[in-house]
């Protein structure tokens, strides 16, 4: 049982756009900001936004970020086949002094 | 640019120590700025953060794992490492080391970038 709430899965066509929300709470989510990595199949997770809308160099403008209260969401715009993979949300909890994580979002791409 | 390479063992007996190291390139361990983090990913499941250091020595531990972690950091030769105790086949996943990056002194936004390419480490007789 994660601490961060995800839906197991999301799908979308090519070019759509697709949101995932994570929801958690005012501990986690509700008082630190939000990361979200992107696990391709069979490789290790890599940042894909921080600091709740950031995308670091190299992460196209098609992913984008929000948090509102203890909920954050990852918007996908102009879907692509490259984007079938699992998606993480992530943010510090203060009561573990620790990161806890979302249970993941499997994204197919139809 | 920072790269992290895990090592060790891929099998490991019920009830043994499970020993992991990650070597730190491209950068210093010492970074005012960095933590250093194992996390891991049972197999089809989400992400498990077990615990970090500071280069100073510093430990932070997932409450779920703390009796049985221990992570502690090696500044001449770049490398930080995990023993997890009395391991079971619960403790079989991927295991990644990580960099926290704090970009001010209290931390306060972080984020985990880089990640190793992880380590399969299986628990079996």
């Amino acid at each position: 049982q994660s601490v961060l709430t995800q839906p197991p899965s999301a799908s979308g066509t090519p070019g759509q756009r697709v949101t995932i929300s994570c929801s958690g709470s005012s501990s986690n989510i509700g008082s630190n900001t939000v990361n979200w990595y992107q696990q391709l199949p069979g490789t290790a997770p890599e940042l894909l936004i921080y600091s709740n809308n950031q995308r670091p160099s190299g992460v196209p403008d098609r992913f984008s970020g929000s948090k509102s209260g203890t909920s954050a969401s990852l918007a996908i715009s102009g879907l692509q086949s490259e984007d079938e993979a699992d998606y993480y949300c992530a943010a510090w909890d203060d009561s573990l002094n620790g990161p806890v994580f979302g249970g993941g979002t499997k994204l197919t791409v139809l | 640019q920072v790269q992290l390479q895990e090592s060790g063992p891929g099998l490991v007996k019920p009830s043994q120590t499970l020993s992991l190291m990650c070597t730190v390139s491209g950068g210093s361990i010492s970074s005012s700025v960095s933590y250093w983090s194992w996390i891991r990913q049972h197999p089809g499941k989400g992400l498990e953060w077990i615990g970090h250091i500071y280069y100073s020595g510093s430990t932070y531990y997932n409450p779920s794992l703390k009796s049985r972690v221990t992570i502690s950091v090696d500044t001449s030769k770049n490398q930080f490492s995990l023993k997890l105790s009395s391991v079971t086949a619960a403790d079989t996943a991927v295991y990644y080391c990580v960099r926290i990056y704090c970009p001010s002194p209290t931390c306060y936004t972080n984020w985990f970038d880089p990640w190793g390419q992880g380590t399969l480490v299986t628990v079996s007789s």
